[in-house]
């Protein structure tokens, strides 16, 4: 099956401590993205990126940082600098090449932090 | 800010009735997506329609956009409960550093059986 996956689809942190979301997909698409969602709103961009070892920050990139190591993960790490880190976390992949093609979502994962 | 705004915020139609939501936007576009979420879960891709189309179609969807309006509509008529979901328009905003989607905040439907 082809797709995109986040894990774990429920995660729950102390506050001051780091924590990492993952992303895989098969899709092989060049372009991958995070974005936050808070309850009752729309998705806010926190990071994409077009190309391995290479990504951009979105509209919200403070407290997270990413990487792009292989074509087929982008993990997001969600730091303690991150003031209000509990909402729903959303991946996506898209064919990339520079023009705007749709994007595939995954399941999400909803981070708590206490 | 985003730059989708979606009208209503929320619909409430019986099933069988048709379902209306509209998008507005700021800025040029390239083109238009629309995407469905399920309650807790993620996005899917609707349909995508470009800046120099007016009108297109997939089942039971019907998507209009008038750039000279800067707005989008999304039609989805015989409505079924199954359609129950929040439903985003997206925009792009092509930079040199690659393709991104702006989201709007959403029109979340509730179909009744």
């Amino acid at each position: 099956d082809g797709g995109i996956t986040q894990s774990p689809k429920y995660l729950f942190r102390k506050e001051g401590q780091n924590v990492t979301l993952s992303c895989e997909q098969n899709l092989n698409h060049d372009a991958m993205y995070w974005y936050r969602q808070d309850p009752g709103q729309g998705l806010r961009l926190i990071y994409y990126s077009q190309i391995v070892n290479d990504f951009q920050k979105g509209d919200i990139a403070e407290g997270y940082s990413v990487s792009r190591e292989k074509k087929e993960s982008f993990p997001l790490t969600v730091t303690s600098a991150q003031k209000n880190p509990t909402a729903f976390y959303l991946c996506a992949s898209s064919i990339g090449d520079r023009r705007t093609y749709e994007q595939y979502f995954g399941p999400g994962t909803r981070l708590t932090v206490t | 800010s985003q730059q989708g705004e979606e009208d209503p915020q929320a619909l409430s139609i019986q099933e069988g009735e048709n379902a209306t939501m509209n998008c507005s936007y700021k800025t040029s576009i390239n083109n238009l997506q629309w995407y469905r979420q399920n309650s807790g879960r993620g996005l899917v891709h609707l349909i995508l329609i470009r800046s120099n189309e007016r009108e297109k179609h997939s089942g039971r969807l019907r998507v209009t956009l008038d750039t000279s309006k800067k707005s989008s509509s999304l039609l989805i008529t015989a409505s079924r409960a199954a359609d129950t979901a929040s439903y985003f328009c997206a925009t792009d905003a092509y930079e040199t550093s690659g393709s991104r989607l702006t989201f709007g905040e959403g029109t979340q439907l509730t179909v009744n059986p």
